[in-house]
């Protein structure tokens, strides 16, 4: 079973905040790994993606993957309103499949 | 542009009557695949296909078909749909060249509803 599981949320976050969201999957031959933004009733969105473990940061994105405890996380710095999107993480372990958590609902206040 | 396209993007329809809901992208990518959408269940892939004429079952493969002709176009076809197939649809293709940081591009995606 190719699990990745994601707190679903809502998490709420005052604009300006750092937002972190957080993934585990089960299996260990996962080899990287991908966060999606999606606005209510849109299609998923590149975020970024990240392969090696430790840190990559994009702008206001930072992913993190630490292999061994089988987690990896999103933070997102300066939150905007316009952040407020629910968020999938998706893990690739062959091929080309994704597969993806459940998405965690973030929304940031004004 | 680049870009994945779906068609219709809303459609309501009634048990067992047959239709196809065609997705085509303009990027040459060879890896095609189909995903649902449900509340609380996050996104579970249908069906993929690594190339033309090359196509295998994802999750949730029960009541659809898909063909793949031609390299663009990935056609995702309900035989006899039935209201548990009422769901929002994606298409995403990507360009697997062997490496693990390919990414999946994803279209607009398309809601269905089979009363």
């Amino acid at each position: 079973q190719k699990e990745v599981e994601q707190n679903s949320g809502p998490l709420s976050v005052p604009e300006g905040a750092i937002a972190s969201l957080n993934c585990t999957y089960s299996d260990r031959g996962s080899q990287s790994f991908f966060w999606y933004r999606q606005y209510s009733g849109k299609s998923p969105e590149l975020i970024m993606f990240i392969y090696s473990n430790g840190d990559k940061e994009d702008g206001r994105f930072t992913a993190q993957l630490n292999k061994a405890s089988q987690y990896v996380s999103l933070l997102i710095r300066d939150s905007q309103p316009s952040d407020s999107a629910t968020y999938l993480c998706a893990v690739k372990i062959w091929a080309n499949n994704l597969f993806f958590g459940t998405g965690t609902r973030l929304t940031v206040i004004p | 542009e680049a870009q994945v396209t779906q068609n219709p993007r809303y459609l309501i329809t009634v048990t067992g009557k047959k239709l196809t809901v065609t997705c085509s992208q303009n990027m040459n990518h060879e890896y095609m695949s189909w995903y649902r959408q449900d509340p609380g269940l996050g996104l579970r892939q249908i069906y993929y296909s690594m190339n033309v004429e090359v196509t295998d079952k994802g999750d949730v493969p029960e009541g659809y078909k898909v063909s793949r002709k031609e390299k663009r176009n990935f056609p995702l076809i309900l035989e006899s749909p039935s209201p548990n197939q009422t769901s929002l649809y994606f298409c995403a293709s990507s360009s697997p060249q062997g490496s693990w940081t390919d990414t999946q591009y994803f279209g607009p995606g398309t809601r269905l509803t089979v009363l």
